[in-house]
C-alpha cells in the first residue's frame, strides 16, 4: 500500500529556470493539499485541490506559482522563474475525506536555487 | 489574522518522565486539532486528532486535551523514550484545510 510518492525528492535549479514538482496522492484519495516549509519553520498551506479542481488557493504566492490536479496522474506544483527565496522543502499531502482530518504526507521535495 | 503558537524553545527532558507540549490559537474556531511527529528530513506523520466537542484523546503513550475557552491544547507523552525525539506540530481546521504550528522540538535525553 504505497503512501504519498513525490519526485523528486531533490530539485536544483538556476535563478529563472522553472521547477515541477510532482505528487502522486495514495490510492483512493482525491484531495491534494500543497506545503511549503523554510528551514527551521511550520508548515505553510499554498493550496487545497480535488480531482481537476482548485478548491482553496489562498496560500498560492500571486505569481509564478501554479498548481493541478488532473483527471488522470499526479499533481503538479509548478514554479516559474524560480528565485533563491523559493528554496525550500515542497510537502504534497493527501486525504480520502477532508471531514475526518487526517492527511498523509509525502517525504517532500528540495528545492534549492543556485 | 489566525495565529496558533508553539514553544519555539525545544524541550529537554530526561528519559521515563512525562513531555508536555502547548499549542495556543487565536482568532480561529477549529472543528479538530490534530498532532503530528515530523523527524528531520521527513515529512510528518499524523498522530492523534481530538474534536471541538472532545476534552481529552488518549492513543498508547500519548494524550491530547482540547480546551475550546482557553483555546489551548496539550499534547502528552508518558514514560518518554529517546526515540520520542522530534519535532511535533500542532494543526488546526475546520474548512479542509489545515494549517500548522511552526513547532516544538522534543529532545529525550536517556
Amino acid at each position: 500500500n504505497a503512501g504519498v510518492m513525490q519526485n523528486p525528492r531533490h530539485l536544483v535549479r538556476r535563478r529563472g529556470q522553472e521547477a515541477r514538482l510532482r505528487c502522486s496522492p495514495m490510492k483512493g484519495h482525491s484531495h491534494v493539499y500543497w506545503y511549503r516549509q523554510l528551514p527551521e519553520e511550520g508548515l505553510k498551506f499554498m493550496v487545497y485541490l480535488q480531482k481537476e479542481n482548485i478548491i482553496d488557493e489562498s496560500g498560492m504566492p500571486k505569481e509564478r506559482f501554479s498548481a493541478e490536479f488532473p483527471k488522470e496522474g499526479p499533481s503538479i506544483l509548478r514554479i516559474q522563474q524560480v528565485v533563491r527565496g523559493d528554496s525550500a522543502a515542497y510537502f504534497c499531502a493527501s486525504s480520502r475525506d477532508p471531514s475526518t482530518g487526517e492527511l498523509f504526507f509525502g517525504e517532500g521535495s528540495r528545492l534549492t536555487v543556485l | 489574522s489566525q495565529k496558533i503558537e508553539q514553544n519555539s524553545e525545544a524541550l529537554n527532558i530526561q528519559e521515563g518522565k512525562t513531555a508536555t507540549l502547548t499549542c495556543n490559537y487565536t482568532n480561529y474556531s477549529p472543528a479538530y486539532l490534530q498532532w503530528y511527529r515530523q523527524d528531520p528530513g521527513r515529512g510528518p506523520v499524523f498522530l492523534l486528532l481530538i474534536r471541538e466537542n472532545e476534552k481529552e484523546k488518549r492513543k498508547e503513550r500519548l494524550k491530547v486535551t482540547f480546551d475550546t475557552t482557553l483555546k489551548q491544547s496539550l499534547f502528552h507523552i508518558t514514560a518518554s523514550q529517546p526515540a520520542d525525539s522530534a519535532t511535533y506540530l500542532c494543526a488546526l481546521s475546520n474548512t479542509g484545510k489545515l494549517i500548522f504550528g511552526q513547532g516544538t522540538t522534543l529532545q529525550v535525553k536517556p
